[in-house]
């Protein structure tokens, strides 16, 4: 399968302050990326869908003024978690598409995560 | 989307089949059905995903009944590394599909 990557790995950062979590797809153009967040125990909860080009499209009670989401090319997507507190602590997971190469848009690949933690 | 309900937990021993069962019942004609896996603290790995007809790859095999309420992944010999989460996800595909992820059911694979 193609791959994802995710960088930062883990961050902690002081309450208020601002985090950006980028994804990149390594061996595919991204059509349209996924950004996920997961608190402990739980299951993974669907933030927003972006398409490189184009204003993110957030899910009902997400704050789009929180989490800024950039996808300003085909291989790369930011997530920014601005003025970040402890409740935003999480673990943050993206995915990628590629609708014309890959499947037809089946297979979404994951990223392997990032866990953010807000003191 | 349709909404999936998977039981909990389960636990096979090593080297025997893991048989993950999935109802869909309010699946719709042309949603498929997908499965991937989440390894402790790690991002979810596609595992498979199928329509009607059976499939098989190299990690699992997926069987859908012929009314495709429910559906079964296969996984033929489980190793320790095999436990993890496993989230069955019906959906429809294309450029404004997603996938919901519902809790999924915890396999442990026992010595």
């Amino acid at each position: 399968g193609a791959v994802v990557s995710q960088h930062p790995s883990w961050v902690i950062c002081k309450s208020g302050t601002s985090v950006k979590i980028e994804c990149r797809s390594l061996d595919f153009q991204a059509t349209t990326m996924f950004w996920y967040r997961q608190f402990p125990k739980q299951s993974l909860m669907l933030m927003a869908t972006s398409n490189e080009g184009s204003k993110a499209t957030y899910e009902q009670g997400v704050e789009k003024d929180k989490f800024l989401i950039n996808h300003a090319s085909l291989t790369l997507s930011t997530l920014t978690v601005t003025s970040a507190h402890p409740e935003d602590s999480s673990f943050y997971i993206c995915s990628a598409r590629d609708l014309v190469r890959r499947g037809g848009g089946h297979e979404q690949f994951f990223g392997p995560g990032t866990r953010l933690t807000v003191l | 989307d349709a909404k999936t309900t998977q039981p909990p937990s389960m636990d096979c021993a090593e080297g025997r089949a893991a048989n993950l069962p999935c109802n869909h019942s309010t699946i719709s004609g042309n949603e498929y059905v997908y499965w991937y896996r989440q390894i402790h603290s790690q991002g979810p790995q596609y595992i498979i995903h199928g329509l009607k007809n059976n499939e098989t790859n190299e990690m699992a095999s997926l069987i859908i009944t012929e009314d495709r309420k429910s559906s079964t992944l296969i996984l033929p010999h489980a190793t320790l590394r095999d436990t993890a989460v496993y989230y069955c996800i019906v959906s429809f595909t294309g450029a404004n599909s997603k996938l919901t992820f519902g809790k999924g059911i915890t396999l442990s694979v026992r010595p």
